[in-house]
């Protein structure tokens, strides 16, 4: 099993400019996760799915879309780059495992280094 | 959410047990304490996690204190491969918060 895998692994954009980052785990997982870390700092929540179809907005989904038409698949745009979206994106899985959401472990990708010029 | 508070950096040697504080005095019921790690260029890579109880695997150990505002993860043997940024994280929800971490630095 490849796990998390991120497509690109590096990019460099200009401002306005628009891409989409693809993130594909082969694990059946039902849950789906964008996350955004900048430099020295802790990974941040952008966007989540729980289902096929669904999508959550997390701590930072200004300027970001997503969407999740495969189980498999969670992709997460940007329409119009800016400098502040230069950032490691990281996407993370996970599966239900006990009664609540606390007891789930989540399994991340190697990430996608951003640089929005 | 309730936070978690933990050293900037520590320092360990090789081969000698490391023991990571994390304080969560404002930890509620139902929240879940997880230990996540990232290797320099990595994503984050699970490690532990436990609710009440002690709890160990082939990873590490997680000793929580009996009011649960605060537990220790123990590296039993620190490998120069265990030097990361260790993260204390609180979980009741879909979202993992991750703060600042830990800086492990591991000299042979």
């Amino acid at each position: 099993n490849a796990g998390v895998t991120q497509t690109p692994k590096f990019r460099v954009l200009k401002t306005g400019q628009s891409m989409t980052l693809l993130c594909a785990q082969d694990m059946n997982h039902e849950y789906m996760y964008w996350y955004r870390q900048d430099p020295g700092m802790g990974l941040r929540l952008i966007h989540y799915s729980v289902g096929e179809g669904t999508t959550a907005k997390g701590e930072v989904p200004d300027g970001y879309n997503v969407s999740r038409l495969k189980k498999q698949n969670f992709l997460l745009g940007l329409e119009s780059a800016a400098p502040s979206q230069t950032s490691v994106y990281f996407c993370a899985s996970s599966y239900p495992q006990g009664a609540g959401r606390g007891e789930e472990t989540q399994y991340f990708g190697p990430g996608t280094r951003l640089l929005v010029l | 959410d309730a936070k978690t508070t933990q050293p900037n950096s520590m320092e360990s040697n090789e081969e000698e047990p490391v023991h990571l504080p994390c304080n969560h005095s404002t930890i509620s019921g139902t929240d879940y304490i997880h230990w996540y790690r990232q290797l320099p260029s990595q994503g984050p890579e699970y490690v532990i996690h436990g609710l009440t109880s002690n709890v160990n695997n082939r990873m590490a150990s997680l000793a929580i204190a009996e009011d649960r505002k605060s537990s220790t993860l123990i590296l039993h043997r620190a490998t120069l491969r265990d030097a990361a940024v260790y993260y204390c994280i609180l979980k009741a929800g879909y979202a993992l918060n991750f703060g600042k971490g830990t800086s492990l630095l591991v000299t042979p």
